[in-house]
């Protein structure tokens, strides 16, 4: 079975700084998606990026961007340029590639608090 | 929103009783998942559906039901809640397997068994 594990339940970051959250996880598959979900007091959760397992380039949108190890089954997020609108819980997420046993379904960290401080 | 909808958003409930969460979709989405949140855990799965009257257990399935009836509609239902069972419960849709999008989610329902 796959796990997903973030190994820190809380960071903080300077406002304009720039921090790394941590993502492991544990597969014998080859081909998986992996996802960075935000979900701030509201509780929405919002996508913030997606990796294709199959893609060796990391992935980028605006000031987020991904280090994606696969060797080392690893799934970083760095957010540059810290705003305050950046606070938020911090959700790794893994799931299958395309098969006849694939139910779409998303395996979760435990999340990642994050502060940013003024 | 998204086109998704989940109802209550709230609920206190006694030990023992039944509960049923809703969840509405409008995107008609072919699949359809129930996760809870629980401090430490992030979300795990609870039960899930792949079409009409088509559902499977997930990870965390002891004590819910669910069903799916209409593809806009999938219910979870919590037979005889217990304090165990108090957290916050997200519905989410994806069209194909979530593989480009990763999945929509709705608002939550935060459930308080006392």
């Amino acid at each position: 079975a796959q796990t997903v594990t973030q190994s820190q339940p809380e960071m903080s970051v300077q406002e304009a700084e720039t921090v790394t959250l941590s993502c492991t996880y544990d597969t014998s598959e080859s081909d998986y998606y992996l996802f960075w979900y935000k979900q701030p007091p509201s509780r929405q959760m919002i996508l913030v990026i997606r990796q294709e397992a199959y893609k060796q380039q990391n992935a980028t949108e605006n000031r987020f961007s991904v280090n994606f190890q696969k060797a080392a089954k690893s799934f970083s997020l760095k957010i540059s340029d810290s705003q305050l609108g950046d606070a938020a819980m911090y959700f790794c997420a893994y799931r299958s590639g395309r098969g006849s046993s694939n139910t779409g379904k998303l395996i979760f960290g435990q999340g990642t608090t994050l502060q940013v401080k003024p | 929103d998204a086109g998704i909808t989940q109802s209550p958003r709230h609920k206190v409930t006694e030990t023992g009783t039944p509960v049923t969460l809703r969840c509405h979709q409008t995107e008609n989405h072919r699949y359809m998942y129930w996760y809870r949140q629980d401090p430490g855990h992030g979300l795990r799965l609870i039960h899930y559906s792949y079409g009409v009257k088509d559902t499977d257990k997930g990870e965390v399935s002891d004590g819910y039901s669910v069903s799916r009836s209409k593809t806009e509609d999938f219910l979870l239902t919590l037979e005889s809640a217990t304090s165990s069972q108090t957290s916050v419960y997200f519905c989410a849709i994806s069209e194909s397997q979530g593989i480009l999008y990763g999945y929509t989610f709705g608002s939550g329902t935060r459930l308080t068994v006392v």
